[in-house]
């Protein structure tokens, strides 16, 4: 079945710092692949998404490529704040069910 | 700002009584709208999904139904609850051009004794 493996955390890193957060997947057909985020106090939100291998999904200063080669949809962003402190999660839609990964969570210190 | 509100948090039933969860949305007017259900140790599947008042598309056959009285109020029932209806329940919403949830609700963890 269609499944999602997230790099764990917690991730601490300090204002402005490079971002990655490693997102691989398994899946039978050509599955959407998104990123949530869920910042503190509210719910999960979708942050970006691509729907077709070599899609790049940008928002917010994050983008993330569908790699169908190696089978990935690694999150970055290229100098982070503050106020991105948040969980992640990479997650994939697919035969009518939405897969998450565990979900990382991101700290970051001025 | 847009916000979704699901009620209630967690719930206990017994077998064979009936259910009503319900989710508004706020902030936003005809959002498509979407009720998931997480089960032990599976991913989030889709159960129902509105694009407009009345019109309810049913993903998997099942024991629940739902509705959509209002614009931004969608509301999953059942009449009989079953064992099997235990889980966690989220609801969510899109913008109407989007065909994926954009936002979830907080979730109902729902047990049935």
């Amino acid at each position: 079945g269609n499944s999602v493996t997230q790099m764990e955390g917690p991730v601490t890193l300090s204002e402005e710092a490079f971002l990655t957060i490693n997102c691989t997947y398994t899946a039978t057909g050509y599955p959407s692949l998104f990123w949530y985020v869920q910042y503190p106090g509210e719910g999960l939100q979708l942050l970006l998404k691509a729907t077709k291998a070599d899609d790049k999904g940008s928002n917010k200063g994050f983008e993330a490529t569908y790699r169908k080669e190696t089978t990935s949809f690694h999150l970055e962003k290229g100098s982070v704040q503050v106020s991105d402190s948040a969980v992640y999660f990479c997650a994939l839609s697919g035969n009518n069910d939405m897969r998450f990964g565990a979900g990382t969570r991101l700290t970051v210190k001025p | 700002s847009q916000t979704i509100h699901q009620w209630p948090a967690t719930l206990v039933q017994p077998v064979g009584s009936p259910l009503s969860l319900e989710c508004t949305v706020e902030g936003t007017s005809n959002p498509n709208l979407y009720w998931y259900r997480q089960a032990a140790g599976r991913g989030l599947q889709l159960l129902f999904y509105s694009v407009g008042i009345g019109q309810i598309s049913s993903e998997v056959p099942q024991n629940l139904s739902a509705s959509r009285p209002q614009d931004r109020q969608f509301i999953l029932s059942s009449k009989k609850l079953l064992l099997s209806d235990s889980g966690f329940y989220l609801c969510a919403w899109s913008v109407y051009w989007e065909r994926q949830p954009q936002h979830f609700g907080d979730g109902t963890r729902l047990s049935i004794l």
